[in-house]
């Protein structure tokens, strides 16, 4: 089972900020917080992960708390490309773990 | 570099068929994973090599649902009999080891069971 909640769906407008939160009240210390999209008809695509600090690339930031229990997803100007179902994912890195999918949060980017 | 390639891309078949999907992996990853998608819901794990050897099958319906990965390098999937409720997106990823790399996404198979 998925180890993450995130909100079914979101609205954002184009040029603005999309803030994307994630509740992961059980995380253990070693597991990172991964996030990825899938837009329609295609597979998921990984956007970001991180342990603890926050992260930032060329796709979006990454806001971790300071508890580790919760963590938002920023893309600082949504465009309607961005339209997608984002997920997030909390994984160990020991062994062969592999991703476990919740029902993601469906963004939808309005012009 | 290219990416993970998936075909067919669709298929439509009746119940009780079988149907076979293949898998060709991004060049030198190690670890493959199958995962099926139901509408609506997130994709759920179906297998996960390393190399050529399964790591984890545990949601693998063995009744119905085979894997393999000859060589190390690409992998089928088949499903003998087909139900309706096998009527959904199957993905292939890979990635270059398990741990914590990213995993890369081919674009699926959509399978449709009438």
């Amino acid at each position: 089972d998925a180890k993450t909640t995130q909100p079914p769906s979101m609205d954002c407008a184009e040029g603005r900020a999309a803030n994307l939160p994630c509740n992961h009240s059980t995380i253990s210390g070693n597991e990172y917080v991964y996030w990825y999209r899938q837009i329609h008809s295609q597979g998921p695509q990984y956007i970001i992960h991180g342990l603890k600090n926050n992260e930032t690339n060329e796709m979006a930031s990454l806001i971790i708390t300071e508890d580790r229990k919760s963590s938002t997803l920023i893309l600082p100007h949504a465009t309607l490309r961005d339209t997608a179902v984002y997920y997030c994912i909390v994984r160990s890195p020991s062994g062969n773990t592999p991703l476990v999918f919740g029902k993601g949060t469906r963004l939808s980017v309005i012009a | 570099e290219a990416g993970v390639a998936q075909s067919p891309r669709y298929k439509i078949i009746e119940k009780r068929q079988s149907v076979a999907f293949w898998c060709n992996p991004i060049s030198g990853h190690a670890t493959l994973y199958w995962y099926q998608q139901i509408l609506g819901q997130g994709p759920k794990l179906l297998i996960q090599f390393q190399n050529n050897g399964v790591v984890d099958d545990s949601q693998l319906p063995k009744d119905r649902f085979s894997a393999e990965r000859l060589k190390g390098v690409d992998s089928t999937l088949k499903i003998q009999p087909a139900k309706l409720e096998d009527s959904a997106v199957y993905l292939c990823a890979s990635s270059p080891a398990g741990g914590y790399e990213k995993l890369f996404f081919g674009s699926g198979t959509q399978l449709s069971v009438l």
